[in-house]
């Protein structure tokens, strides 16, 4: 059973491009979160998406970010205009259905990250 | 809205030696999770130990316990037998069990700690 992916693993970008960041999670989940850790820092929610719905972005930045999690494919995360304190990495996680069938319904499992540089 | 605390940005430990993590959280709820994360230079978020509060029996994982008080609001992590592969970034998170809520699902983190195990 293969574990969260995201790609890229690392994603350079000049100041004023876009940044697209994918996360597939595990077999059998339908929730998503997307989280960001700046250089030194913990972890900060950013935005949490069920299939073709997103349930809590109170940690999304007001502009330049979107996210979606469609019916088909992985989540997306979308960075426009990207500046250089955007720069951190992005760790993706996925749980199942609160009634969970696959895992704990109440554990998150992260993917490996993507390190996004902007210079 | 929730917080966690961790206040040691670094501690150090003996290999075979014991070390403790300290966390604090605040929180109006009385209904929630907690948990110890690893983070090792992979940058590979790793659950190590979680806690539900409604239990008062202290969770166990091999090597690692916890230490939980709920009335104080302190959730500590105990490394027993360190060993080398246990260097890393520990990361302590809360997450709300109630199911009502959009604040479900996100996982809230503390600063971290870094733990280095010398040989």
């Amino acid at each position: 059973n293969a574990g969260v992916m995201q790609n890229p693993r690392h994603l350079v970008r000049r100041r004023g491009q876009e940044a697209r960041l994918r996360c597939s999670p595990m077999k059998g989940h339908s929730h998503v979160y997307w989280y960001r850790q700046l250089p030194e820092e913990g972890l900060k929610f950013m935005v949490y998406l069920q299939k073709e719905n997103i349930i809590d972005e109170s940690g999304m930045p007001k502009e330049r970010f979107s996210a979606e999690f469609p019916k088909e494919g992985p989540s997306i995360l979308r960075i426009q205009q990207v500046v250089r304190g955007d720069s951190a990495a992005y760790f993706c996680a996925s749980s199942p259905p609160r009634q969970g069938l696959a895992g704990s319904s109440y554990e998150q499992y992260f993917g490996p990250g993507t390190r996004l540089t902007v210079t | 809205a929730q917080t966690v605390t961790q206040s040691q940005p670094e501690m150090s430990v003996q290999e075979a030696e014991t070390v403790t993590l300290s966390c604090t959280y605040d929180t109006s709820e009385s209904d929630y999770y907690l948990f110890w994360y690893k983070q090792p230079p992979s940058r590979q978020m790793i659950l190590v130990i979680r806690q539900e509060a409604y239990k008062q029996q202290n969770a166990t994982e091999n090597r690692f316990s916890v230490n939980f008080q709920k009335a104080a609001k302190s959730f500590s992590l105990k490394i027993s037998d360190s060993q080398l592969g246990d260097a890393a970034m520990y990361f302590c998170a809360y997450r709300t069990r109630s199911a009502g809520g959009t604040s479900y699902g996100k996982l809230t983190f503390g600063q971290g700690t870094i733990l280095t195990v010398h040989p």
